[in-house]
This record gives structure tokens, sequence and C-alpha cells, in this order.
């Protein structure tokens, strides 16, 4: 069955640095989202994407986060200056599109990054 | 996108019936059911979703009420391995809203399976 797949699957990174995630969706889904889940606390939405751009953002979602769908494949997720709490685990997430748009997503086992 | 209310915790012996209860008495009538679970911070797995008839897959079967305020998973024979985070979450289409499928996940429910 097709998978969403994200690398890394562990980034341990220097504060005020950048870090790129890396997804790679469901071969013919046409949404991709980008969550995140703190240690211990729910799962939060942080970014929608379709149709080459950002359909829909949270208020986590600030200037130091920026996603890209640099080909046909890959969905990144960047974060150009890291802070501690950007701790987390973050997940990607694809979903078919039908007229109906009922279709679910599915997710990836995500990148646990860790900022120093 | 209604709001949803589980149990903090259920408790099911392995291979016996789990019944996860979700009250969503908020839900338009556009707005689908979906049920999703987190094992041990893997990421979300998807389990089934419906808008107002009972569905059912090979994971599980789920149950909407008549008046569609509330739904029950089932997971017809638990085992161990589906011990994990149940979250049930309520959505509005794309077409029918501006979310653009957006999930708001709650703290869910914890189902623990004993042996």
């Amino acid at each position: 069955e097709p998978e969403v797949t994200q690398t890394p699957s562990h980034q341990v990174t220097q504060m005020g640095q950048e870090v790129i995630l890396r997804c790679v969706p469901i071969s013919n889904h046409l949404y991709f989202y980008w969550y995140r889940q703190i240690l211990g606390q729910k799962v939060e939405f942080l970014v929608s994407f379709y149709n080459n751009e950002i359909s829909e953002k949270s208020e986590i979602f600030d200037d130091q986060f920026s996603v890209e769908r640099p080909d046909g494949s890959n969905f990144t997720l960047k974060i150009r200056s890291t802070k501690l709490e950007d701790s987390a685990m973050y997940f990607c997430a694809s979903r078919s599109f039908r007229q109906t748009d009922n279709q679910p997503q599915h997710f990836g086992d995500g990148t646990r990054l860790s900022i120093l | 996108d209604a709001k949803t209310t589980q149990p903090t915790s259920m408790d099911c012996a392995e291979g016996r019936a789990a019944n996860l209860p979700c009250n969503h008495s908020t839900i338009s009538g556009n707005e689908y059911v979906y049920w999703y679970r987190q094992i041990h911070s893997q990421g979300p797995q998807y389990i089934i979703h419906g808008l107002k008839n009972n569905e059912t897959n090979e994971m599980a079967s789920l149950i909407i009420t008549e008046d569609r305020k509330s739904s029950t998973l089932i997971l017809p024979h638990a085992t161990l391995r589906d011990t994990a985070v149940y979250y049930c979450i309520v959505r509005v289409p794309h077409a029918g809203g501006t979310s653009y499928g957006k999930l708001t996940f709650g703290q869910g429910t914890i189902l623990t399976v004993h042996p």
C-alpha cells in the first residue's frame, strides 16, 4: 500500500540553524500538509498546500517557516532559524482529491526534530 | 469544524470488542466523522470515516447515531497492537468550507488492551 515517507527520522540541530524536513507524499495525491506534535501534547496543524501554494496556515506557521514542492515528488518544510521551542515531531500528510472531497489524509511516521 | 468529546482512557481485554465513543453534538449536516489512531508517537494512522451511514472496513466499524450527534468506533477483536491513542475528528469538506481539509486533533482516548 502506498505510504507517505519522511526523512530524516531524527534531526538534531543547533539553535539558530536552518533545517529542512523532507516528505514524499503518496504519488497521486494533490493536497499536502504539515503538522507538529510537541512531546506530550496534541498534534497541531501547521500548513496546507495545494496547487503550488499555501492554502491555509496556522498561527504557529510564522515567517520562520516555509514550504515548497521543488519537484513532482518532494514536499519540504524549512525552518529558517530554529528555536528551542521548535523541538517536536513533525508529520507530513497527503490527501487525494475527489469531487465529494471527503478523502482522508494519510500521514508519514514523522521527523523528530531536536534543537540544542 | 465541530468539537468532539471522547473519554480520556479505556481498557479492553485482548480478543474482545473495543467500543470507543465520541460525542459531536454540534456536528453540521455536511461534516464527516474521521477516526485516526496514534501508536507510540508514530504518525496518526487513518482508520475509517463516515457521514451518516454505518461503515465497515478491514480495521474497524463506525456506527453513527441517526441524529449524528455521536458515534462509536468498534474494533471487533482487539489485540495488544491496538493499544494506542484514538482520535475522533469532525471535518467539513473543502467544497463546503474554507478549511482545505485541515484536521484538528483533540486529546483522544488512550485505549489499553490487556492480555
